[in-house]
């Protein structure tokens, strides 16, 4: 099973900052890797796909990078709304698995 | 619209069983594999099931496989997860997902529905 390491594990900015989020795996994935956003009470939101791919719908501010055991999602300035627990997953092997996430908080 | 509906969560006891349902409208169901993701109270997102679009291949983490069976009626629009042999570490919010084109990764979801494993 591959292991997704995800830190730091609460970020604490303001709004107007940069915020970089991490995901490390315990082996490569290639380029698959998803982020996910989630707000309290509601369901996941895909941001990002194979690594880099905004889904539909997503603003520019949100952008992936990275490959084999190292991403990165950065939100280039925060907004109100994108205070939330980030997700990544790898879609690289079974099972699917997810990160433990990344809380990013308003400071 | 495109909508996923969860339903069929509830508290049971320890050994019993449930039926969860997931009701998609405003896409052509039968075009798309689904996943069953759940949460634990407090906790990350965590996989469950998978199926195919035609029901040819299906998957299941380990800690659910041998209880928990994943179907879908293409014809009912609706994916279900039968889960047996319930723990108190089922416990969560149970969402289905659609995945997006041929990938593994989930673009739609529901909202959830509860499940609460206790005696």
């Amino acid at each position: 099973e591959i292991v997704l390491t995800q830190s730091p594990d609460t970020l604490s900015l303001s709004p107007g900052e940069r915020a970089t989020l991490s995901c490390r795996a315990s082996q490569s994935v290639h380029s698959n890797l998803a982020w996910y956003q989630q707000k309290p009470g509601q369901a996941p939101r895909l941001l990002i796909y194979d690594a880099s791919n905004r889904a539909t719908g997503i603003p520019a501010r949100f952008s992936g990078s990275g490959s084999g055991t190292d991403f990165t999602l950065t939100i280039s300035s925060l907004e109100p709304e994108d205070f939330a627990v980030y997700y990544c997953q790898q879609r690289s092997s079974w099972p699917l698995t997810f990160g433990g996430g990344t809380q990013v908080e308003i400071k | 619209e495109v909508h996923l509906v969860e339903s069929g969560g509830g508290l049971v006891k320890p050994g019993g069983s449930l039926r969860l349902s997931c009701a998609a409208s405003g896409f052509t169901f039968s075009d798309y594999s689904m996943n069953w993701v759940r949460q634990p109270p407090g906790k990350a997102l965590e996989w469950v099931s998978s199926i195919s679009s035609t029901s040819g291949y299906m998957n299941s983490a380990d800690s659910v496989k041998g209880r928990f069976t994943v179907s879908r009626d293409n014809a009912k629009n609706s994916l279900y997860l039968q889960m047996d042999s319930l723990r108190a570490e089922d416990t969560a919010v149970y969402y289905c997902a659609r995945l997006l084109l041929t990938t593994a990764y989930m673009d739609v979801w529901g909202k959830g529905t509860t499940v609460t494993v206790s005696s």
